[in-house]
């Protein structure tokens, strides 16, 4: 079955930088399209940042352009998002969770990793 | 890319029917049969329970259903159980090949 296994996160001082990963399985990776999702403590869910299967069209949430980065390694079955120029409303949990071929949903979640991002 | 428009609470007892909106607008909601729907218990990942509008995933009870008319899209639950307590969430497609949640519904069942 379809696993997505977040790690990475951690405390970062404001201005400084951290990269998660999202190890996946159970499904051939490099057909699917993956997004990163975050949700602050006692908030909402929040679309961060989208990969095309190929890693050829990347898209991103205005409040991330230009300091996030989403990328992929299909030969490690792996997700990446760098995260540069972290300020305190980026504290959040970090979900991944792939598309399904032909739809626009978010069909399988991980169960996050945890950005804190305080001095 | 603003967040869409969901009620922050409904309520209901159980076997009533409770019905969540979420309102976006002709860039997202209303202009793509492309609205899902997640439910989240406290502490868990979200949970797809519809898509494409209507559709609902295989596993998923039929007491689940999805509608949309113009800009706004509504998830309805009927028959309401103590275990369809939680947060719901509605999402779309964007005409930016972007994506946006709404802001979320706290679901009490009394």
């Amino acid at each position: 079955q379809v696993q997505l296994v977040e790690s990475g996160g951690g405390v970062v001082q404001p201005g400084g930088s951290l990269r998660v990963s999202c190890a996946a399985s159970g499904f051939t990776f490099s057909s699917y399209g993956m997004h990163w999702v975050r949700q602050a403590p006692g908030k909402g869910l929040e679309w961060v940042a989208l990969i095309r299967y190929d890693g050829n069209n990347k898209y991103y949430a205005d409040s991330v352009k230009g300091r996030f980065t989403i990328s992929r390694d299909n030969s490690k079955n792996t997700l990446y998002l760098q995260m540069n120029s972290l300020r305190a409303e980026d504290t959040a949990v970090y979900y991944c969770a792939k598309e399904s071929s032909g739809y626009y949903l978010f069909e399988s979640w991980g169960q996050g990793t945890l950005v804190t991002v305080s001095s | 890319q603003s967040a869409l428009t969901q009620p922050a609470s409904v309520s209901g007892s159980p076997g009533q029917s409770i019905t969540i909106s979420c309102t976006g607008t002709s860039s997202d909601v209303g202009g793509y049969n492309y609205v899902s729907w997640y439910q989240q218990h406290p502490g868990k990942a979200p949970k797809l329970m519809i898509y494409d509008v209507s559709k609902r995933p295989s596993g998923v009870s039929n007491r689940f259903s999805g509608s949309k008319s113009g800009n706004t899209a509504s998830l309805t639950i009927s028959g309401l159980q103590a275990e369809d307590e939680a947060d719901y969430y509605c999402s779309s497609y964007t005409s930016s090949y972007t994506r946006v949640f709404g802001g979320g519904t706290k679901l009490t069942v009394l």
